[in-house]
């Protein structure tokens, strides 16, 4: 079946360092990538997205690329902030039976002053 | 304000205690879902409803009913609940004025079970 595994956190960095989340996937096909954010005390949010290998999502700053090749779709920052403090989850969409998503288990992300 | 709206943010159970979990969206979601997050698991699908009328398991559908009272509300419903169901649960949607392949989430429920 469909699987994302996302690097184990907590990640904590200083404001302005540059961040990298790596996340891989196993599916058939082509399915859809997604990155979520999840501030504190909220739900869920789509930050951004890619649909065919080779797309870069991109929003806030944050960017992924999905590589075909070797699976992945890893999000990256150049210079964080402390507002980026969340919780970050890689998703898939498959290509078939595509109602749902299959998320990863999450990495917290922590940007000290 | 437009989204998807859950009810109630709290609520403390004891177990073997039974209560439904409301959402209720005005996005034209034409597909609903209900997930629970643990630390460390991530998000875990319960139920879904791909279409007004229709409803499938997910990955951990066990304790759990559902109902898809209309286009808008998809309830979740704890029968007998354990301390094991101790979790946050969200509500989401797709399609309408989200796009098909994007969720929209409710802000969630934080449930415990004593």
């Amino acid at each position: 079946g469909n699987s994302v595994t996302q690097m184990e956190g907590p990640v904590t960095l200083s404001e302005e360092a540059f961040l990298t989340i790596n996340c891989t996937y196993t599916a058939t096909g082509y399915p859809s990538l997604f990155w979520y954010v999840q501030y504190p005390g909220e739900g869920l949010q789509l930050l951004l997205k890619a649909t065919k290998a080779d797309d870069k999502g991109s929003n806030k700053g944050f960017e992924a690329t999905y590589r075909k090749e070797t699976t992945s779709f890893h999000l990256e920052k150049g210079s964080v902030q402390v507002s980026d403090s969340a919780v970050y989850f890689c998703a898939l969409r498959g290509v078939q039976g595509a109602q749902k998503l299959v998320f990863g288990q999450g990495t917290r992300l922590t940007i000290n002053p | 304000n437009a989204g998807v709206t859950q009810t109630p943010k709290f609520q403390v159970l004891k177990t073997g205690q039974s209560m439904t979990l409301q959402c209720a969206q005005d996005m034209n979601h034409n597909s609903m879902y209900w997930y629970r997050q643990d630390p460390g698991m991530g998000l875990r699908l319960i139920y879904y409803s791909a279409s007004e009328g229709t409803t499938d398991k997910g990955e951990v559908p066990n304790g759990y009913n559902v109902s898809r009272l209309n286009k808008r509300e998809f309830s979740l419903r704890l029968e007998s609940a354990a301390p094991s169901q101790t979790s946050v649960y969200f509500c989401a949607g797709t399609g309408g004025v989200s796009g098909a392949n994007v969720l929209t989430f409710g802000a969630g429920s934080r449930l415990t079970v004593l």
